[in-house]
Parts: structure tokens; sequence; C-alpha cells
């Protein structure tokens, strides 16, 4: 069984401040895990995703996560928050790479950036 | 390319209507997916195809029906719709259905029963 929290459904930063959004993640297996983002009223895209290669991973606009297996987390950081930014983030998990995996999506961060 | 296309946008249907949302994808991607998106709840999978002919259920079927006749499109039907199908419905395809293969997703289809 695999399993993703995101902790705050909500996020407010300023303009040009960190912007950090979390996420844990449970598996039984090594996971592989994406981070989407869902601009208003369009479908979700990419925004980054590990695949066991490096454990920094960096993505589209600036975003980047790091993979800490001890504390089973991969949170989403961007130094630098830009008015674009303005969208919702979902992370996901899915295990093993035989057959139809399932992914499972943690419930999206609204994150808010203020001018 | 289009990636992954869906119709209609918006629908308002009345309780016991049926209707049928339709997906297509143009990047021969074997798997495709239906997923509903409600507040609070992030995305869940209703059913998903591993290939031309061939879907199966997600965690969330019941109501629904799917179809998968060509490689490319993917049916999603409601025979009779209950105000709690009020949602997004989101398409998406993948090349493989499993690691580090990711979704690519559809516009969305807002629909609301009454």
């Amino acid at each position: 069984a695999q399993s993703v929290t995101q902790l705050g459904s909500h996020v407010s930063v300023s303009e040009g401040a960190l912007v950090l959004l979390r996420c844990n993640y449970s598996s039984s297996v090594p996971p592989y895990l994406f981070w989407y983002v869902q601009y208003p009223n369009q479908g979700l895209q990419l925004l980054l995703k590990y695949t066991s290669a490096a454990t920094l991973v960096k993505g589209i606009n600036g975003f980047e996560a790091e993979f800490k297996k001890s504390e089973t987390s991969f949170h989403l950081t961007k130094p630098s928050a830009h008015m674009s930014d303005a969208a919702e983030y979902f992370c996901a998990v899915t295990a093993g790479s035989g057959g139809y995996q399932k992914v499972t999506f943690g419930i999206g961060t609204k994150l808010q950036v203020i001018p | 390319n289009a990636g992954v296309t869906q119709t209609p946008k918006f629908r308002v249907l009345k309780t016991g209507q049926s209707m049928t949302l339709l997906c297509a994808q143009d990047m021969n991607h074997e798997y495709m997916y239906w997923y509903r998106q409600d507040p609070g709840m992030g995305l869940r999978l209703i059913h998903y195809s591993v290939g031309e002919g061939t879907t199966a259920k997600g965690e969330v079927p019941d109501g629904y029906n799917v179809s998968r006749l060509k490689k490319q499109n993917f049916l999603l039907g409601l025979e009779s719709a209950a105000p709690s199908q009020t949602s997004v419905y989101f398409c998406a395809s993948s090349f493989r259905p499993s690691g580090n293969y990711e979704q690519y997703f559809g516009p969305g289809t807002r629909l609301t029963v009454t």
C-alpha cells in the first residue's frame, strides 16, 4: 500500500519569497515520486519526478525537490516566488515498474502569491 | 500535437440523464485513465485502460462505464447521473502504466448534476 500526505492545503507566500510545499509518502517498495501543477481551469502537468537517479531533482519554472528516504519526504521548493506560480500543486507516488501500478495523488496544496 | 483533449468542457445534467465524455490522445499512448477531482480529495481513479479493447475498474467505478474501441479514444459514460457525480473529470494517458512514466492530462470536463 502507498499513500501521500501534503501538509497544508493552502500556502501563501510573498512575491520573491521562498516557496516550500511539503509532501510525505508511504510506500512498502522504493517509490517513484512526482509533482504536478494545475493552473486554474487546466489539467495537471508534470513539474518534476524522482526516479532514483538523483535525490535532488530539478523541474520546470525553477522548482526543485529533494528525495529524503530517512524522512520519507519529497518537498517542493523554489527560491523566489513569482506571481505566475499561483496554482495548485499535487504530489503523487507510485511504486514498482511491472504492469499497471496505481498512482496515488495527494489532496493538493493551493499556492497563493501575494504581491 | 494536441496532446490529450476532452469533450465537452462543461455540461449540466438533470438527475437520471445520461451522457458520454470523450477523451482523445495523439501520442500513441497505450494507457489511458479517467479521474474525478473533488475539493479536498485530490484525484481519484474511476477506470483505466491498458490497451485497445481492455478496461479495468479504479477506486471509484460505481455509476460509470467506459469503453476503449480505438487506441486513441477513451469514453466515460454516466448511464443515470446523480448529484454525487458533480465533479471535474480528467482524462490522462501515459506511455507506460507505472514506474517513472508520467501521465499527461487533458483540460478537464466540469459536470454539474442538478
